[in-house]
């Protein structure tokens, strides 16, 4: 059972900035916001995850809203190399992912 | 750093034969390890979560005998599927997380194709 809700698909110009959304307005006091990708038969890679400040690393920004329901990964400029399927996922006390449908995301050149 | 390995990468087999499948951790020691299975175009669905020197714990419908987990390292766990069925054709990831940490670093995936 998922908790987080993402669009299907998004789409995106190549060296544009990209906002991809998630909610996850049932999420606890102790549950992370986590961001992987998948490029089509590979396995996931780490993006980013926060707790409840906003973070930023060389992949990405996450920007986690105020009340935790919702949550926006960040990709600064986008290239063709990111496009993929975007997963939001939350985790608990026992560490498990527990993933939903993902956003695929296609970058137009 | 944090790099996961799986070997074999795809595999075929005909039906009712067993097949392993590998998961290194190889730069770090992994206390928790988990394994997942990928329908196509579907998303990745938790099989079990494996902590070193214990039993695995399986997800719900998943069956404990035929889908065999060793975690008998800190680096290495293996996944078995026992009397391999074209129904367990699918791809299988494992991934590996640093102890009390959240976040998981995956394997490439193996493609399991059973004839």
């Amino acid at each position: 059972d998922a908790k987080t809700t993402q669009p299907n698909s998004m789409e995106s110009n190549e060296e544009e900035p990209v906002h991809l959304p998630c909610n996850h307005s049932t999420i606890s006091g102790t549950d992370y916001i986590h961001w992987y990708r998948q490029l089509p038969s590979q396995g996931p890679e780490y993006v980013i995850h926060g707790l409840t400040s906003n973070v930023n690393n060389r992949m990405a920004s996450l920007a986690i809203a105020e009340d935790r329901k919702s949550s926006t990964l960040i990709l600064h400029r986008a290239t063709l190399r990111d496009a993929a399927v975007y997963y939001c996922i939350l985790s608990g006390s026992n560490y498990q992912l527990i993933w939903g449908a993902g956003t695929k995301l296609i970058i137009k050149p | 750093g944090a790099v996961v390995s799986q070997h074999p990468s795809r595999v075929i087999c005909k039906s009712g034969t067993s097949v392993k499948i590998e998961c290194r951790s190889l730069d770090f020691q992994a206390t928790t390890m988990f394994w997942y299975r990928q329908f196509p175009k579907q998303s990745l669905m938790l099989m079990a979560t494996s902590n070193e020197g214990s039993k695995a714990t399986y997800e719900q419908g998943v069956e404990k005998d035929k889908f065999l987990i060793n975690h008998a390292s800190l680096t290495l766990s293996t996944l078995t599927v026992t009397s391999a069925h074209p129904e367990d054709s699918s791809f299988y990831i494992c991934s590996a997380s640093l102890p009390r940490q959240e976040t998981q670093y995956f394997g490439p995936g193996t493609r399991l194709l059973v004839l």
